[in-house]
């Protein structure tokens, strides 16, 4: 399966400001995946990078909160914007196995605690 | 009704007991299932998938009952590392994947 690089691993951050994350993946990929796990709850998906053109949210989520780039088939970038504590989870870059039914395989995600 | 639902637990077993975990899911469409295992501050792993057939690996045995809609994980001869908490996943098309919120559970010796 691929190597999912994820960073940073963990940050604290004011409110208000901004974090941006990085998925780097040892293969190219057509479809990049960002999750989003709050503290005691599942996983939850925030939205799809598709490389060259604008990425693909969920319901609930936004660009203007959330902007995401996909510059290459090996790339991700994730911003959460105008921290605020409820922003506080773990971030987490996924690219798919392989196959169109195929599982999910997860970076080491990015604990974020927002003071 | 949640898309993916099971019972968070926590399952309390002692080593080399037998331990059983299900989930519904709601949508029928539904294509393929898995099981995932996330240990404490770690991001989920895929630990097997799941066929109409049902599948073994080792000690754990996945089925799944489309009729249903109802998949099951059995994990036989309980190890202290197998605790961890176990996701069920629905895969409801176009790679996307809905997560239950897992059943956590803890193995004793």
């Amino acid at each position: 399966s691929a190597v999912i690089s994820q960073k940073p691993s963990r940050d604290i951050c004011q409110r208000g400001t901004s974090l941006t994350i990085q998925c780097q993946v040892d293969s190219q990929v057509t479809m990049m995946f960002w999750y989003r796990q709050q503290p005691g709850q599942s996983l939850t998906l925030i939205a799809t990078a598709n490389q060259g053109s604008e990425a693909t949210y969920e319901s609930g989520f936004v660009i203007d909160k959330f902007p995401i780039s996909r510059p290459n088939l090996t790339f991700s970038t994730l911003t959460v914007s105008n921290l605020s504590p409820e922003d506080s989870s773990i971030y987490l870059c996924s690219v798919p196995g392989g196959g169109g039914n195929s599982p999910l395989h997860f970076g080491n995600g990015t604990r974020l605690t927002v003071t | 009704r949640k898309e993916v639902e099971q019972d968070p637990g926590p399952f309390n077993v002692p080593e080399g007991a037998t331990v059983a975990f299900n989930c519904t899911y709601s949508n029928s469409a539904s294509q393929s299932f898995f099981w995932y295992r996330q240990d404490c501050r770690k991001e989920p792993k895929l630990l097997m998938s799941v066929y109409s057939s049902g599948n073994e690996d080792g000690r754990f045995t996945a089925q799944l009952n489309r009729a249903s809609q109802y998949i099951s994980l059995l994990i036989r001869d309980s190890k202290l590392s197998d605790s961890a908490t176990y996701l069920c996943v629905v895969n409801t098309g176009f790679q996307k994947l809905v997560f239950g919120t897992g059943t956590r559970l803890l193995v004793s010796p």
